[in-house]
C-alpha cells in the first residue's frame, strides 16, 4: 500500500524561481527521506528528517517535517537548470518497508 | 568511492523467458535492496538483505522471482518466467548497516531496464 505521496505531480518552473513539493503519508514515521531521480544518475539521497525534528536544511535544499499533519515539505531555492529531475519521499511503510510514492516531476526551463 | 554497479544496464527478452541480474553494492555496506520501477511510479522494495540474511521479502513475487546474495557481498535477482507485467528498471541499493527500520541512508545503483516482449 502507497505511503508517501508527493504533491504536485508535475512543476514547471523557471530558472531562479523556487519550487516547493510536497509529501504526505498516512501512519507514524520515525524519519522521512527524500531522494531525486534523474536519468543520468539514477536515484540520490539529498536529505533525511527525523520526526523530533521540525526543518532541516542542505544547501538550497529545505526540509520540513510537520508530524501532526503527517506531511513534509522540500524546497529547493533559486533552481538551475540541473534541478530537473524526479523528486520523491521515501517513508517506512508497513512492517517498516520503506516505501516510496509516485513522486514529483520537476522541470526547470533555463 | 566506488558507486553499486548493476548489470546489465539493459535488457529485451520475450514472455516466459529467464533473466538474471546482478548487483556489487558499495564495498563495506552490509545491507543491500532490490526495487522494482515501474514507469510512472516510485520504486517498490522487492527484498532486503543484511549481509547474507534476508531482512524482508513480503513483496517478493517468490513463484517467480528469486534473490540470493551468497557471500554477503554480490547479488543476483532472477526472474523465471518473465511476464510483460516485469517489464521495469530493477534498481540495487545498499547501505551501511541496518540501524532499524526505515533509517538508512541507501545508495543506488543506475538500474537495469528490463523489457518483456
Amino acid at each position: 500500500s502507497q505511503q508517501g505521496e508527493e504533491d504536485p505531480q508535475a512543476l514547471s518552473i523557471q530558472e531562479g524561481e523556487n519550487a516547493t513539493m510536497n509529501c504526505s503519508y498516512k501512519t507514524s514515521i520515525n524519519n522521512l527521506q527524500w531522494y531525486r531521480q534523474n536519468s543520468g544518475r539514477g536515484l540520490v539521497h539529498l536529505i533525511l528528517i527525523r520526526s523530533n525534528e521540525r526543518e532541516k536544511h542542505s544547501g538550497r535544499l529545505r526540509v520540513t517535517l510537520d508530524t501532526s499533519k503527517k506531511s513534509s515539505s522540500l524546497l529547493i531555492t533559486a533552481s538551475r537548470a540541473a534541478d530537473t529531475a524526479s523528486y520523491f519521499c521515501a517513508t517506512p511503510g508497513g512492517s517498516y518497508i520503506p516505501t516510496f510514492g509516485r513522486g514529483t516531476s520537476l522541470i526547470v526551463h533555463p | 568511492e566506488a558507486g553499486v554497479a548493476q548489470s546489465p544496464r539493459y535488457k529485451i527478452i520475450e514472455k516466459r523467458q529467464s533473466v538474471a541480474f546482478w548487483c556489487n553494492p558499495i564495498s563495506g555496506h552490509a545491507t543491500l535492496y532490490w526495487y522494482q520501477q515501474i514507469l510512472g511510479q516510485g520504486p517498490k522494495l522487492l527484498i532486503q538483505f543484511q549481509n547474507n540474511g534476508v531482512v524482508d521479502d513480503s513483496q517478493l513475487p517468490k513463484d517467480r522471482f528469486s534473490a540470493e546474495r551468497l557471500k554477503g557481498v554480490d547479488s543476483t535477482l532472477k526472474i523465471q518466467p518473465a511476464k510483460l507485467e516485469d517489464s521495469a528498471v530493477y534498481l540495487c541499493a545498499s547501505s551501511l548497516e541496518y540501524r532499524g527500520p526505515g533509517t538508512d541512508t541507501q545508495y543506488f545503483g543506475p538500474g537495469t531496464r528490463l523489457t518483456v516482449l
